[in-house]
């Protein structure tokens, strides 16, 4: 295990539904990160938390809306989603924003489903 | 731009046997370069990462090579285990504005057939 977990496995939602992915670290770390990962194709990132505050937002739809309450915590808010956003959706930590942010420790992913 | 490209995208091998993956890129200025291994359905877990200065690492039966000027790496696996099934992915990673930025291959999918 890599100290990151996420929340749920999977999940199967209709493009009216509204739901949350979410993650927890218990690395102590203070940098967080969403990735969006879709068939044979590189990790895409999505947004990045610094103590708590979004640094980096990749030109993501509005249909995601990222929380992060505290540094151990951070959730991602789905709404009105389309097919196309059925992906695996990564969450990892680093132990800061700086020079150690290329050490990012994974979660298991959640597997969205979009019908 | 900054791209890294592996290849080949798929492989299969019998179990015992070598097999080696490559990754090439074209990020500057370069930081690092890891290997990840990404069980189906599962987060990447981090194999070897190496710096400017390192031409090889090893992590058990994974042997990473880097060529900072060519700017290529390769990932050796050796007497292949069925374990060993999974997405290999390269990640480069280079310091601008204060934080590292990671640049992702879109990863090789290696099957070990017993």
């Amino acid at each position: 295990e890599t100290g990151v977990t996420q929340t749920p496995r999977h999940l199967v939602m209709g493009m009216t539904n509204k739901k949350s992915l979410k993650c927890e670290q218990h690395l102590g770390h203070n940098a967080m990160y969403w990735y969006k990962q879709s068939a044979k194709k590189p990790l895409e990132l999505m947004f990045v938390y610094s103590l708590e505050e979004r640094v980096e937002n990749n030109s993501v739809p509005s249909r995601f809306s990222p929380e992060c309450p505290n540094s151990s915590h951070l959730f991602l808010h789905l709404h009105t989603l389309q097919p196309e956003d059925s992906a695996l959706y990564l969450c990892a930590s680093s132990q800061d924003r700086g020079v150690f942010s290329y050490e990012q420790y994974f979660g298991p992913g959640t597997r969205l489903t979009v019908t | 731009k900054n791209q890294v490209e592996q290849s080949p995208q798929s492989l299969i091998i019998l179990e015992g046997k070598n097999c080696t993956l490559q990754c090439n890129y074209t990020v500057s200025p370069f930081s690092n370069l890891r290997w990840y291994k990404q069980d189906t359905g599962r987060g990447p877990v981090s194999l070897t990462i190496m710096t400017f200065s390192e031409n090889t690492k090893s992590n058990g039966r994974y042997t990473a090579t880097l060529d900072a000027d060519t700017k290529q790496s390769s990932l050796h696996i050796t007497a292949s285990q069925l374990s060993d099934s999974a997405s290999y992915i390269c990640v480069v990673s280079y310091f601008s504005g204060g934080y590292n930025k990671l640049i992702f291959g879109a990863g090789t999918r290696l099957a070990v057939h017993p």
